[in-house]
């Protein structure tokens, strides 16, 4: 059972919009949520975190809000740009970082110039 | 600059021959984690290590093994190869417990004919 779900596959965003990239999650015992970027023939990279006792975080353009009475998190890129275009994981931590991450399917981003 | 490396980058292999797929990080971390990732299913734990001599298994592990010993290195071994172990591998690393953050290697594409 998919405990990390990202139920868009892909997701088109003309540039210099709002991208908005969803997660769900079933275990409650998680308490702490990343997003990773990943390019092609790449290893993913950490963009943004949040821990369970917070309800948004922000880094520049990326914004993170948890909503854990709906075990929803959303991840915002404003202003959408190319470099932007890339596959985005969220993944899931419980047991205060000890174990490996959760992660989910992933979203495809493709910002259109 | 530290960092973390995989290799083979590449590699192709027959059915039930065994196959090592090394990682090396820098950083001196203490956590090492095996992750794969197929299409359809985001990137799935094998292996995890807390620190030398201290393996861990995943949610996908049978089939694998890993060793450490020391904290630079945990190679992950297929036993066996399988055409259903066909998949990227990427190797990853974390400071200490108490941290959630991973980095994660390039990659590597492993093909079971």
């Amino acid at each position: 059972d998919q405990q990390v779900k990202q139920n868009s596959p892909s997701l088109s965003v003309q540039e210099g919009r709002i991208s908005i990239l969803n997660c769900d999650y079933t275990n409650s015992m998680f308490d702490y949520f990343l997003w990773y970027k990943k390019y092609p023939a790449e290893g993913p990279t950490f963009l943004i975190s949040i821990s369970s006792i917070k309800d948004k975080n922000e880094d520049g353009r990326f914004t993170v809000f948890l909503n854990k009475s709906a075990k929803h998190l959303s991840l915002h890129i404003v202003p959408s740009q190319p470099g932007d275009s890339a596959v985005y994981f969220c993944a899931a931590s419980s047991g205060g970082g000890a174990d490996g991450l959760t992660f989910g399917k992933g979203t495809h981003l493709i910002i259109q110039p | 600059d530290a960092e973390i490396t995989q290799s083979p980058r590449h590699k192709i292999t027959e059915t039930g021959r065994q196959v090592t797929l090394a990682c090396h990080q820098t950083w001196n971390h203490n956590n090492m984690f095996w992750y794969r990732q197929d299409l359809g299913h985001g990137l799935r734990l094998i292996h995890y290590s807390y620190g030398v001599h201290d393996t861990n298994k995943g949610e996908v592990s049978d089939g694998y093994s890993v060793s450490r010993s020391n904290t630079e290195d945990l190679p992950l071994t297929l036993e066996s190869a399988a055409s259903s172990q066909t998949s990227v591998y990427f190797c990853a690393s974390k400071p200490g417990l108490s941290s959630y953050e991973q980095y994660f290697g390039p990659g590597t594409r492993l093909t079971v004919t």
